[in-house]
């Protein structure tokens, strides 16, 4: 079946640096990836649609500037977290395509 | 918009009891509905969709849920509880089939099967 690949499963980084977050279709491709942040004990909230070629559409609320996504080809998708903040410390997930197809989520921690 | 309410974040079980996770949606389209399952510092599994085919969907693992329109409901259910269906679960809803568009989570419930 299709299979989502994320990289890093977990990250701990400095506070003030950058870390890069790799969403991967392996046997498909996809036109539309999606990125969600899970809090601690609560549901998945939408970050940013991406689609390949161009601009990633971002939800109400979520700073572009600080969670930047590429989707430079049908099967690679990324999301960069600059100058990472403690209070950006969550599990970020990845969807490629249909309903069914998430990433195993990385969990970020800034210390 | 629409939007998913998961009745009950904390749910307990015993071994062999029935396991029903509640889940009530609101849209002004027609809806396609969706129940996954999280184990720690895991993705999503799908378990089970509806997609307007047929009201009572089966899925994965022994799990089933049944649309009612007239309820706005979309609870899922299994007849005996494992040890290993100790997870979060989140109900979820979507104006497409294929979930190509947003998919919306609920809140999730976390399910405590007791041995």
């Amino acid at each position: 079946g299709a299979v989502v690949s994320q990289h890093p499963s977990r990250v701990i980084c400095k506070s003030g640096t950058s870390v890069k977050i790799e969403c991967r279709s392996l046997d498909f491709q996809a036109t539309t990836m999606f990125w969600y942040r899970q809090f601690p004990k609560q549901s998945l909230m939408l970050m940013a649609t991406s689609n390949e070629g161009s601009k990633a559409t971002y939800e109400q609320g979520v700073e572009k500037d600080k969670f930047l996504i590429n989707h430079a080809s049908l099967t690679l998708s990324t999301l960069t977290v600059t100058s990472a903040h403690p209070e950006d410390s969550s599990f970020y997930i990845c969807r490629a395509g249909g309903e069914a197809f998430f990433g195993q989520g990385t969990r970020l921690t800034v210390v | 918009a629409q939007s998913v309410t998961q009745l009950g974040s904390h749910v307990s079980v015993s071994e062999g009891a029935l396991v029903l996770l509640r889940c009530n949606y609101s849209s002004s389209v027609p809806p396609y509905l969706f129940w996954y399952v999280q184990y720690p510092n895991q993705g999503l599994q799908l378990l089970l969709k509806y997609t307007s085919a047929a009201t009572l969907v089966k899925g994965i693992n022994g799990f089933e849920a049944e649309f009612k329109k007239s309820e706005t409901s979309f609870h899922l259910t299994k007849p005996s509880a494992h040890m290993s269906d100790a997870a979060e679960y989140f109900c979820a809803v979507s104006d497409s089939p294929g979930g190509y568009q947003k998919v919306t989570f609920g809140t999730g419930t976390k399910l405590q099967v007791i041995p």
